[in-house]
């Protein structure tokens, strides 16, 4: 059983197109994270639910919007992409918001051409 | 803004040498978290440190939190080819809203 899961694993796009990216978690956490790992990888926290309330909203474009259908979901879509975009976003979960360990899924590869 | 400076970016060491990365946060964090990332894979966590001065082992690797809880380290003695990957620290802070602020990352090379 996976515990965080990612929807699709590779996504190569247009610029200017508009996509989502789905996680889901089975470990009955609280907390879900969105994040971006560069190329250099240098990992950048971009949004925290917590029990589907936004709690951590970092500096993003706002072309980046989270939705949280329930606790156990949350999905990222991005519109108009442009080739900085391109990255590999990882999805995580914690059993509760601050200090608990978080777990990652595989990551999905954002390319955008 | 703040941040979590972590040194080095990137260690090449003979299999069975030791290592070490240190990260450095601006001001005091209420805990600071370790993760591994494999080539390839995802950050995996490794350990949390709490209490100031805090000091824990697991087998190989020694984790080190400062007393002033704004300094960490993480050393492996006797590196191993499994343990390749990137070591990233990552520190929770407090006080009007939360925030999670992430290191560089050191990129472990293991020369053959």
């Amino acid at each position: 059983d996976t515990a965080v899961s990612q929807t699709p694993k590779y996504l190569v796009t247009q610029m200017g197109n508009d996509k989502s990216i789905k996680c889901e978690q089975n470990l009955g956490h609280d907390t879900m994270y969105w994040y971006k790992q560069d190329s250099k990888k240098f990992l950048k926290i971009m949004f925290s639910y917590n029990n589907k309330e936004l709690i951590i909203n970092e500096t993003v474009p706002n072309r980046f919007s989270p939705k949280s259908p329930d606790k156990a979901h949350l999905n990222l879509h991005i519109n108009s992409l442009e080739l900085g975009d391109s990255a590999v976003y990882f999805c995580a979960s914690s059993q509760l918001l601050f200090s608990y360990e978080q777990y990652f899924g595989p990551g999905t590869r954002l390319t955008v051409t | 803004g703040q941040q979590v400076m972590q040194i080095p970016q990137y260690q090449h060491v003979q299999e069975g040498e030791d290592f070490t990365t240190y990260c450095n946060s601006s001001t005091t964090l209420s805990n600071i978290q370790w993760y591994k990332q494999r080539p390839g894979g995802h950050p995996v966590f490794l350990i949390q440190l709490v209490k100031s001065g805090e000091v824990k082992k697991q087998k190989r690797l020694t984790f080190q939190f400062g007393e002033a809880k704004k300094n960490s380290s993480l050393h492996i003695t006797a590196t191993q080819t499994t343990d390749v990957g990137t070591y990233f620290c990552a520190g929770w802070k407090r006080d009007s809203n939360y925030q999670l602020i992430w290191g560089a990352g050191t990129k472990l090379i293991i020369k053959p």
